[in-house]
């Protein structure tokens, strides 16, 4: 069963850019949920999504955009880039939301560089 | 505020000795789950445990098993029997009971080191 997959790996883009990020669930997972996690700021909660719908959003400005498409694949966006955007994106990927949904699994992350 | 605190930066043990892993929470929710993960170098976040608030009986998997302390709002890891490939950042999560992944709040992590 392949794991969830995250493209790029590796990202370096300039400040007042933009970038768009890849995440692809494991085969029947309809939740996603992607993470920044940053030396200073630890690991926090930017969206959820589930059947292409978003169910929660964390605390991050409007640069940080996301959505989720029919086959579950999501993507997140951050426009105008600031050199604090710099971190591990993660993608995590989860069967269901509900009592006895235990499967949870995070992609290897992508890092981005801001410079 | 919800807040997950993990007070131990850095931890060391021996080799084929146990450890515990210290996370404590702060939330009025009556309905929760705890979480615990793995971070090797590589930067993917392995889940290694879940414990439900409502869960009467401690959760194990193999040689992790969580701690759990209800009334002192405290879920601490034992990871018994320490392994080389044990060396990781470990997190501890709160999120939805029922184990759904989304929406996470985690702690800044222990960084674990095991010797030979």
């Amino acid at each position: 069963k392949a794991g969830v997959t995250q493209t790029p790996r590796y990202l370096i883009k300039t400040r007042g850019q933009q970038v768009t990020l890849s995440c692809s669930p494991i085969s029947g997972h309809r939740s996603v949920s992607w993470y920044q996690q940053t030396p200073g700021q630890g690991l926090q909660f930017l969206f959820e999504y589930f059947s292409e719908t978003q169910r929660n959003k964390g605390n991050f400005p409007g640069r940080f955009s996301g959505r989720q498409f029919s086959n579950s694949r999501s993507e997140m966006n951050v426009s105008t880039l600031e050199l604090g955007d710099s971190a591990l994106y993660l993608c995590a990927s989860s069967l269901d939301r509900g009592p006895g949904s235990t499967e949870a699994f995070f992609g290897q992350g992508t890092r981005l560089t801001v410079v | 505020a919800q807040k997950i605190t993990q007070t131990q930066p850095g931890m060391f043990v021996q080799e084929k000795e146990a450890v515990t892993l210290d996370c404590t929470y702060d939330t009025s929710d009556q309905s929760y789950g705890l979480f615990w993960y793995k971070q090797p170098s590589s930067g993917e976040m392995i889940f290694l445990i879940y414990q439900g608030s409502y869960d009467e009986q401690n959760a194990t998997e193999g040689r992790y098993s969580l701690n759990f302390q209800k009334a002192r709002k405290s879920a601490n890891l034992v990871i018994s029997a320490s392994q080389l490939g044990d060396s990781a950042m470990y997190f501890c999560a709160k999120g939805d009971y029922g184990g759904s992944q989304g929406n996470l709040i985690f702690g800044k992590g222990t960084k674990l080191s095991v010797k030979p």
